[in-house]
């Protein structure tokens, strides 16, 4: 059974760093892109960032360019998302997402979320 | 970067009815990129249909997609009470891979 388990979300103050993980299960990881997409509260799903397999390509919105980075580690079946310069529009349920297997960038299967909060 | 504009915002119809969501781009979705998502709150979203027109696995032939260019449909043929949540389009052809507003689909 495919499985996407995100964590490290949190509350943060403005300005500062988070890293969240997704933990992967239930299929070869290193064979499929993923992705990050967030839900701010009462929002609609925006799409963060992305990255193939092998790495090699990387894509993120302009919102969070040069803030987050997105990164992963097929050893550990691992996705990571390390954000700083949090500001409040930040806040938001973040998911991470498999891309369908022989896919371009649609999405098959979705954690539940990690709740990232930016307060002072 | 590709704008997608979701209508209506809001469908209200009973159960048995037909649904129509329109989903049109700022500029051509690159070969026909485009998914539609169902998302229901405290669950994580579910794809329904990609390259605008597949059916994704375990999806009931009641959904099904149309369109190409900057016009797209999602079309539910006969709602059934699991069917009301919100709807999202998104393309994923260009980055950055863009969703629209959503579509949400509640009981009349």
């Amino acid at each position: 059974e495919v499985q996407l388990v995100e964590s490290g979300g949190g509350l943060v103050k403005p300005g500062g760093s988070l890293r969240l993980s997704c933990t992967a299960s239930g299929f070869t990881f290193s064979s499929y892109g993923m992705h990050w997409v967030r839900q701010a509260p009462g929002k609609g799903l925006e799409w963060v960032s992305s990255i193939i397999p092998s790495s090699t390509f990387i894509y993120y919105a302009d919102s969070v360019r040069g803030r987050f980075t997105i990164s992963r580690d097929n050893t550990k079946s691992s996705l990571y998302l390390q954000m700083s310069s949090l500001r409040a529009e930040d806040t938001a349920v973040y998911y991470c997402a498999r891309v369908r297997e022989r896919g371009f960038a649609e999405l098959d299967f979705w954690g539940q979320g990690t709740l990232v909060t930016v307060s002072s | 970067e590709i704008v997608l504009t979701q209508s209506p915002g809001t469908l209200s119809l009973s159960p048995g009815e037909r649904a129509t969501l329109s989903c049109r781009a700022s500029r051509s979705v690159s070969s026909n990129y485009l998914a539609w998502y169902q998302h229901k709150p405290g669950q994580a979203p579910r794809l329904l249909v990609y390259g605008a027109s597949s059916r994704a696995a375990g999806v009931p032939d009641r959904f099904s997609g149309s369109g190409s260019g900057t016009d797209f449909t999602l079309t539910i043929s006969r709602l059934e009470p699991e069917d009301f949540a919100v709807y999202y389009c998104q393309q994923y052809g260009t980055s950055p891979f863009t969703f629209g507003p959503g579509t949400k689909v509640d009981i009349k």
